[in-house]
């Protein structure tokens, strides 16, 4: 069974276009991420929810949405893709709030052209 | 706001040799991660480190910590092919409810 998973895992897409990534864990995890991995490897949290509530929401533009439907599902919703948002995006849980040992899932690549 | 610097970025050695790489953070935490990412993949847990002092081993891979330097190392010992990877060490920001990740170590074994 898959702990972290993600769907889909490429997406090509054109600017301006609206998109959505989905994140579920099967773990029982309380707390969930989104994170953005660029061209050059760096990794940056994004968001964090801690049973559905926001926790964390760092300097991303508004056109990134996270929405959590339940504590064992995370969906990232883009707005107007800009060129500067491929990336790979990753999803991960933890069993709880506060910085612990997280579990990533396969990672979505964004190709914005 | 917390850094964490690694060490070297990137690491070419030959199979059979030892060689340390280092994660330096900049403020005060007590629990670090080390995580292994293989090309075009996701991230996989290697090691907790929640003390000072703290040491963990997993086949040819040992980490530590030492929080009053603010440094841990992922010691390889006997390089095999199957260690080349990306490895990031990552940094509870104490209080913060995150984990800071380092900039990462592109290791490649050479035969």
């Amino acid at each position: 069974d898959t702990a972290v998973s993600q769907t889909p895992k490429y997406l090509v897409t054109q600017m301006g276009n609206d998109k959505s990534i989905k994140c579920e864990q099967n773990l029982g995890h309380d707390t969930m991420y989104w994170y953005k991995q660029d061209s050059k490897k760096f990794l940056k949290i994004m968001f964090s929810y801690n049973n559905k509530e926001l926790i964390i929401n760092e300097t991303v533009p508004n056109r990134f949405s996270p929405k959590s439907p339940d504590k064992a599902h995370l969906n990232l919703h883009i707005n107007s893709l800009e060129l500067g948002d491929s990336a790979v995006y990753f999803c991960a849980s933890s069993k709880r709030q506060g910085a612990s040992e997280q579990y990533f899932g396969p990672g979505t690549r964004l190709t914005v052209t | 706001e917390l850094k964490v610097e690694q060490n070297p970025l990137f690491l070419s050695m030959q199979e059979g040799k030892n060689y340390t790489i280092y994660c330096n953070y900049s403020t005060t935490s007590d629990r670090l991660y080390w995580y292994r990412q293989d090309p075009g993949k996701s991230l996989e847990s290697l090691f907790v480190l929640l003390s000072n002092g703290a040491v963990k081993q997993e086949g040819r891979l040992m980490a530590s910590l030492d929080t009053k330097a603010r440094l841990s190392t992922l010691h390889i010992t006997a390089a095999v092919h199957d260690l080349s990877a990306t490895y990031f060490c990552a940094v509870d920001n104490f209080g913060n409810e995150k984990l800071t990740f380092g900039t990462g170590t592109r290791l490649t074994i050479i035969p």
